[in-house]
């Protein structure tokens, strides 16, 4: 499909452990976001990449948190050493990114429910 | 530091009804504001986006009105049905530059439309 494409759906990890959360973009979309949602709440800023420019990781809630986006296209997220806190709904969003207002409208992916034992 | 709060958590009303959700601002000077409707299980939808020179936006049901005096953004859904039934996130954004990819997001409100 043309929307943004979010795997695994389900990810049930064991506290410790390391997790690859993947995101597909729109093609063409050159702004990239990732969010976290916990039960009953708002989404809660990660990361964000735009084209070829530095990330802005001023939302990752610590250094166990990493993401790349390879090709300027699919991105990954990271978890490392999972804590129990880190269970919520991790959301992928893409942009245009051109110009125009129009290029801040997000266009967000099903997301990965994530759960750490 | 910059707030957005969504009237409430949660919005019930009549079949038919207009619901009106509101989204207030502080510390903050949005260039243009965004709705998005979120269902459960799902990611947020885009449904209207109003810029700071606009005071009102509509798209069928849908009205949105900014006021940058009251730092304030009312989202209507007139005649509503079930199916309008989801949760309502309001984000403020950036013309140029800035963190977060230009955008921030309320905590939103669930409505619920009952027959």
């Amino acid at each position: 499909g043309a929307g943004v494409s979010q795997s695994p759906s389900n990810k049930v990890t064991e506290k410790g452990k390391d997790v690859e959360l993947r995101c597909d973009p729109i093609s063409g979309h050159t702004a990239l976001y990732w969010y976290r949602q916990s039960l009953g709440q708002g989404l809660e800023f990660l990361i964000y990449f735009q084209g070829n420019s530095a990330p802005d990781k001023s939302g990752l809630p610590s250094d166990r948190f990493s993401a790349e986006r390879t090709g300027g296209s699919v991105s990954t997220l990271t978890i490392q050493r999972t804590q129990q806190e880190d269970s919520a709904v991790y959301l992928c969003a893409s942009s245009p990114g051109t110009s125009g207002l129009a290029k801040n409208i997000q266009y967000f992916g099903a997301g990965t429910r994530l759960s750490v034992l | 530091s910059q707030k957005i709060e969504q009237n409430s958590e949660a919005l019930n009303i009549q079949e038919g009804k207009t619901a009106t959700l509101t989204c207030n601002y502080t510390n903050y000077s949005p260039a243009y504001l965004q709705w998005y409707r979120q269902d459960p299980g799902r990611g947020p939808v885009f449904l209207l986006l109003i810029r700071e020179n606009e005071k009102e936006k509509r798209k069928e049901r849908l009205k949105v009105t900014f006021d940058t005096t009251l730092k304030q953004s009312l989202f209507h859904i007139t005649a509503s049905q079930p199916a309008d039934s989801a949760t309502y996130l309001c984000a403020l954004g950036r013309a140029y530059g800035g963190s977060q990819g230009n955008l921030i997001f309320g905590k939103g409100t669930k409505l619920s439309v009952k027959p």
